[in-house]
């Protein structure tokens, strides 16, 4: 199965600034998909992003808070926009499982101060 | 839609004894079934899958889950607890859409007593 270097780890931010997740997967994958996983909660999908086109966004998330860029088939980043306490959670990157299950990062701990 | 319902959000359980997390799902169509382990600090690892074939699947550390469609059931088990089990454990239902969209539970965490 893939790799997932996801970076950073862990991150300290004031509000109103902006942070960039970066995923690094070890082979190409059409498909990665952006989750937040907020505290003490389960995950919930954030966007999909296929290389060459725009992110498709999930209901309650839009592209002006979360841009996404998918410059190629192994590297994807999501942008956590003016942020605020609320953005506070674990981010999640994942390569598409096609019914094998997904690979995950190991996840980006933000806190938003 | 489909939707995944895990029952209970905390397990506690004695070490060596047996663990059972419990798992619902519903779907319009065959589903793919997963369970995922998170550790502290870390992302989520994949224990097991079910997607056709046989309902009884075996997965890594010891853990195994039945498919039980006529009880739209994935219950996850392990004979003995180890310490080393202790985590949030997410149950996680994936349909093919023009593309699989997986849903996942809210996770159970699991704590072992010595």
């Amino acid at each position: 199965s893939a790799v997932i270097s996801q970076k950073p780890s862990r991150d300290i931010c004031q509000r109103g600034t902006s942070l960039t997740i970066q995923c690094q997967v070890d082979s190409q994958v059409t498909m990665m998909f952006w989750y937040r996983q907020q505290p003490g909660q389960s995950l919930t999908l954030i966007a999909t992003a296929n290389q060459g086109s725009e992110a498709t966004y999930e209901s309650g998330f839009v592209i002006d808070k979360f841009p996404i860029s998918r410059p190629n088939l192994t590297f994807s980043t999501l942008t956590v926009s003016n942020m605020s306490p609320e953005d506070s959670s674990i981010y999640l990157c994942s390569v598409e499982g096609t019914g094998d299950g997904y690979t995950f990062g190991s996840g980006t701990r933000l806190t938003v101060v | 839609a489909q939707s995944v319902t895990q029952l209970g959000s905390h397990v506690s359980v004695s070490e060596g004894a047996l663990v059972l997390l419990r798992c619902n799902y519903s779907s319009s169509v065959p589903p793919y079934l997963f369970w995922y382990v998170q550790y502290p600090n870390q992302g989520l690892q994949l224990l097991l899958k079910y997607t056709t074939g046989a309902t009884l699947v075996k997965g890594i550390n010891g853990f195994e889950a039945e498919f039980k469609k006529s009880e739209t059931s994935f219950h996850l088990t392990k004979p003995s607890a180890h310490m080393s089990d202790a985590a949030e454990y997410f149950c996680a239902v994936s349909v093919s859409t023009g593309g699989f969209k997986t849903i996942f539970g809210a996770g159970t965490r699991l704590f072992v007593k010595a």
